[in-house]
C-alpha cells in the first residue's frame, strides 16, 4: 500500500508560538491531502483538503487563519498552527489518496501539545 | 451530512474469541473503509470495501450497499488485535477524499 509520512511525530510549544507540520507521500504524487484532528478518545475530524498549487478548502468551524496549509508539492503538505494555545492541543493525521483514488491512506500522525 | 454510527462502542474479548463489529451510514457511500489505530494512533488500513465481501487473513468484511451497513468480522482474536476500529466512509456525491468516521469501537482482547 501506499505509505505517508508525517513530521515531527510529537511537539511541544509554548502557548503563542507557531507550529509547522509536514505530511509528504513517500511512494506516490498527491495532488489532494487531507488534514485530520483527534481529540482523546474521540474520533477524527477531518479540517481542510489541500490542494497542490491551490488553496487549501477548509470545513466548517475550521479557522484558516490558525491553521494555514501549504502544498507545495505533489508530495507535500503543511500544517501550520499559527499562535498556538492550549486549546490546540490534539493529534494531527494528515492522509492521501492511493494509486485508487478512493482509499486514502492515513500517516503516523502529530501529537502537539501546547503549554 | 452522513451519519456513521459504530457498534458495539466498547468490546472486550478473551484470546481465541470471535467478533462482529458493525458500522451504519445514513445515506448513499462511494467509499467505506474500515481502520485499526493501534496504541500509537497509527491508522491501519484493513479494508476498503463500498460493497460486497473481502477477506484478508483472521478478518473479513461485508458491506450490503442497499442496506447501508458495513459487518467487520474478527476470528480467533489476538491481543495485537486490541486497538481501535474506526469505520469511514465518503458521501456520495461529494468529493473523494472527504470521509466522515464513525466514533469507533474500542476493543481489547486479554490473554
Amino acid at each position: 500500500g501506499a505509505v505517508v509520512s508525517q513530521h515531527p511525530s510529537r511537539v511541544i510549544c509554548k502557548s503563542g508560538t507557531s507550529v509547522k507540520i509536514e505530511c509528504r507521500s513517500l511512494d506516490f504524487q498527491a495532488t489532494t491531502m487531507f488534514w485530520y484532528r483527534q481529540f482523546p478518545k474521540q474520533s477524527l475530524m477531518l479540517m481542510a483538503t489541500s490542494n497542490e498549487g491551490s488553496k487549501a478548502t477548509y470545513e466548517q468551524g475550521v479557522e484558516k487563519d490558525k491553521f494555514l496549509i501549504n502544498h507545495a508539492s505533489l508530495t507535500l503538505s503543511t500544517l501550520t498552527v499559527t499562535s498556538a494555545h492550549p486549546e490546540d492541543s490534539s493529534f494531527y493525521i494528515c492522509s492521501a489518496p492511493g494509486r485508487g483514488v478512493w482509499e486514502q491512506y492515513f500517516g503516523p500522525g502529530t501529537r502537539l501539545t501546547v503549554t | 451530512g452522513i451519519q456513521v454510527e459504530q457498534s458495539p462502542p466498547d468490546l472486550i474479548l478473551q484470546e481465541g474469541a470471535n467478533s462482529t463489529l458493525r458500522c451504519n451510514f445514513s445515506d448513499s457511500v462511494n467509499n467505506l473503509q474500515w481502520f485499526h489505530q493501534n496504541p500509537w494512533g497509527q491508522l491501519i488500513n484493513l479494508f476498503y470495501i463500498p460493497s460486497g465481501t473481502k477477506q484478508n487473513g483472521r478478518l473479513s468484511a461485508t458491506t450490503v450497499a442497499t442496506e447501508r451497513y458495513s459487518l467487520l468480522y474478527i476470528s480467533s482474536s489476538q491481543t495485537t488485535d486490541s486497538g481501535v476500529y474506526f469505520c469511514a466512509v465518503v458521501e456520495g456525491g461529494t468529493s473523494y477524499g472527504k470521509l466522515t468516521f464513525g466514533q469507533g469501537t474500542i476493543l481489547t482482547v486479554h490473554p
